[in-house]
């Protein structure tokens, strides 16, 4: 089946602690992205790539960083330097140029 | 920054009922797209529409465009207690890069009552 796989589902981080999430097509995409979801907020663009080992900073990158070593996967590391974390996290992926965003079922990030 | 807006914030309907949810953008864009959201979920593509289109249906959906307005509306026919969601504009402004990745309102969240 081609998708878009985000792992984990639900995570927890410590105050201070890096974490990474997993983002992972098959769809052969070329672009893809990760948003930031808080409540009564929509989706906020944190970072993007276009093409493999290259990508852009978003709307709200501080305290977010990524790779693009590979066209299938794109992590997503929130680092200590995030103030507030804890949001859901979704991944997407489109052809690059003016077609539909395939979504990835997302990560619940709790700092706790 | 946002640049779509979904009106309402929330609408809710009895089943049956058709809806209607409207979104206006700041600046110019290629295209305008619908997404849907259930609770907890990733978003779900649902239809996608042009700047040189001004309405396009897919089943029970239509899709306005009109750019002169910078706005847009979605409107779902004979509606179903599984259309219960967040709906959400997304707007792809070109500045000359490709991709840029979509930008997104904060949604209509549609409710039907059965």
């Amino acid at each position: 089946d081609g998708g878009i796989t985000q792992s984990p589902k639900y995570l927890f981080r410590k105050e201070g602690q890096n974490v990474t999430l997993s983002c992972e097509q098959n769809l052969n995409h070329d672009a893809m992205y990760w948003y930031r979801q808080d409540p009564g907020q929509g989706l906020r663009l944190i970072y993007y790539s276009q093409i493999v080992n290259d990508f852009q900073k978003g709307d709200i990158a501080e305290g977010y960083s990524v790779s693009r070593e590979k066209k299938e996967s794109f992590p997503l590391t929130v680092t200590s330097a995030q103030k507030n974390p804890t949001a859901f996290y979704l991944c997407a992926s489109s052809a690059l140029t003016f077609t539909e965003a395939f979504f990835g079922q997302g990560t619940r990030l709790t700092v706790v | 920054s946002q640049q779509g807006e979904e009106d309402p914030q929330a609408l809710s309907i009895q089943e049956g009922e058709n809806a209607t949810m409207n979104c206006s953008y700041k600046t110019s864009i290629n295209n305008l797209q619908w997404y849907r959201q259930n609770s907890g979920r990733g978003l779900v593509h649902l239809i996608l529409i042009r700047s040189n289109e001004r309405e396009k249906h897919s089943g029970r959906l239509r899709v306005t465009l009109d750019t002169s307005k910078k706005s847009s509306s979605l409107l779902i026919t004979a509606s179903r207690a599984a259309d219960t969601a967040s709906y959400f504009c997304a707007t792809d402004v070109d500045t000359g890069g490709g991709a840029d990745g979509l930008t997104f309102g904060k949604g209509t969240h549609l409710i039907i009552q059965p």
